[in-house]
């Protein structure tokens, strides 16, 4: 089993659209847990760090369940710069800051 | 500004050589990392180092050496040993006291050929 997984897609949306992603995780020590956006071809670039209470950032909304291991994120009202791949990542307890990084899930937003 | 830079941004390389990648930063991180990307899969760590003249393997050192003596700099260099080394290389840094809420920053990443 994958430690972080995440449904590839890709989601095709329209413009405005509300569109949830999904991911979960297989070890109850990790410690820390964020969603990277990645452009093609391009480095990943942090888009907002996950918290148990739940964070928003404007039209961005991440959501945490320890219990389920399961984090989501949330984008509202979609717009066509919001196509991107977006990367599940968690920190475990232990040395190294050491980051285990989902394979991405694939939104692209049309007119 | 403070950075993370890899140069180059593209190598290409023939069969049987060995290479090696820069990666710089001057964020005055403790912590540097370096990762590889294939087409459809996740990144990958290949070794990662917290302080200078130390460093430990990750999942997928086999092929792969670096060296870490300066704070700064963390080369990597893809030997003739690793069997698949076409790939896009991404260096990250964090701050090595626990704050990984703030993730890490990564390098513009070198994208390497062999050819």
């Amino acid at each position: 089993r994958k430690e972080v997984e995440q449904d590839p897609g890709p989601f095709n949306v329209p413009e405005g659209a509300t569109v949830a992603f999904n991911c979960t995780y297989s070890n109850s020590a990790s410690q820390s847990f964020f969603w990277y956006r990645q452009d093609c071809r391009k480095e990943p670039k942090l888009l907002m760090s996950v918290y148990s209470s739940g964070n928003e950032d404007g039209r961005f909304t991440a959501q945490l369940n320890r219990a389920s291991q399961y984090i989501s994120l949330l984008i509202r009202d979609s717009k066509l710069s919001d196509s991107a791949t977006y990367l599940c990542v968690v920190k475990l307890t232990g040395g190294g800051n050491k980051l285990t990084f989902g394979t991405g899930t694939q939104l692209k937003v049309e007119l | 500004d403070g950075g993370i830079t890899q140069s180059p941004k593209y190598l290409f390389r023939k069969e049987g050589q060995n290479v090696t990648l820069s990666c710089e930063q001057n964020l005055n991180h403790d912590a540097m990392y370096w990762y590889r990307q294939d087409p459809g899969q996740g990144l990958r760590l290949i070794y990662y180092s917290q302080i200078v003249n130390d460093f430990q393997k990750g999942d997928i050192a086999e092929g792969y050496s670096v060296s870490r003596e300066k704070k700064e700099s963390f080369p990597l260099t893809v030997t003739s040993a690793q069997k698949n080394p076409t790939a896009f290389y991404l260096c990250a840094s964090n701050s090595a006291d626990g704050r990984a809420r703030n993730g890490y920053t990564f390098g513009s990443g070198t994208r390497l050929t062999v050819v």
